[in-house]
């Protein structure tokens, strides 16, 4: 069956820091795997997305992610954090002929 | 481009009523998503058009909730009769056949149903 999980609700980060956040994913196939962000009010922005090529993915405002085969995991990270980073973050993963399905959402808070 | 229109962008309706959502999708995007968003939790596809035919609908209630996209353009989402458990965020998506995982989501529908 396939599965995506955000294992922290919340992640704290000074300004200037950088930051992770955390995906792994279970998927028959090859995954294709998503990072979207949510500010209050607003639908859900697409930041980036790994469907094959290069193992490291860059992506909207300085976001970058890393695909991990071995450890089944795409953690989302920046090098330095900024206040107007703060909002949901979802990882969404699919594979060919399967849909794609998005995890519970971890909550990005940068500290000034 | 213009993006994902959705309207409204709130509705208040008391359990048992009826409630329809619109959803314009991006021009020449042939595939449109409604997702069902409860409070704390991830977007959950209820039904995938691919231009006027559904694609997916295996998670949609169907004893209540309806949607259709005739024309293979705009598209909308009937939920008849609303239970309290229907209060969530509806968000419409698109995306074309060049970028198909590439979705373009709208700003969304808040329905409280009280």
């Amino acid at each position: 069956a396939q599965s995506v999980a955000q294992p922290e609700d919340q992640v704290n980060v000074a300004e200037g820091n950088p930051l992770t956040v955390k995906c792994t994913y279970s998927v028959s196939g090859n995954p294709y795997l998503f990072w979207y962000v949510q500010y209050p009010n607003r639908g859900l922005q697409f930041l980036l997305k790994y469907i094959t090529g290069d193992n490291l993915v860059k992506g909207s405002y300085g976001f970058e992610a890393e695909f991990n085969k071995s450890q089944t995991s795409f953690h989302l990270k920046k090098p330095s954090a900024l206040v107007s980073d703060s909002a949901l973050y979802f990882c969404a993963v699919g594979a060919r002929g399967f849909k794609t399905i998005f995890g519970a959402g971890t909550r990005l808070f940068v500290k000034a | 481009e213009a993006g994902v229109a959705q309207s409204p962008r709130y509705k208040i309706i008391e359990k048992r009523q009826s409630v329809a959502f619109w959803c314009n999708p991006i021009s020449g995007h042939a595939t449109l998503y409604w997702y069902q968003q409860i409070l704390g939790q991830g977007p959950k596809l209820l039904i995938q058009f691919q231009n006027n035919g559904v694609v997916d609908d295996s998670q949609l209630p169907k004893d209540r909730f309806s949607a259709e996209r005739l024309k293979g353009v705009d598209s909308t989402l009937k939920i008849q009769p609303a239970k309290l458990e229907d209060s969530a965020v509806y968000l419409c998506a698109s995306s074309s056949r060049r970028t198909p995982y590439g979705y373009t989501f709208g700003s969304g529908t808040r329905l409280t149903v009280v």
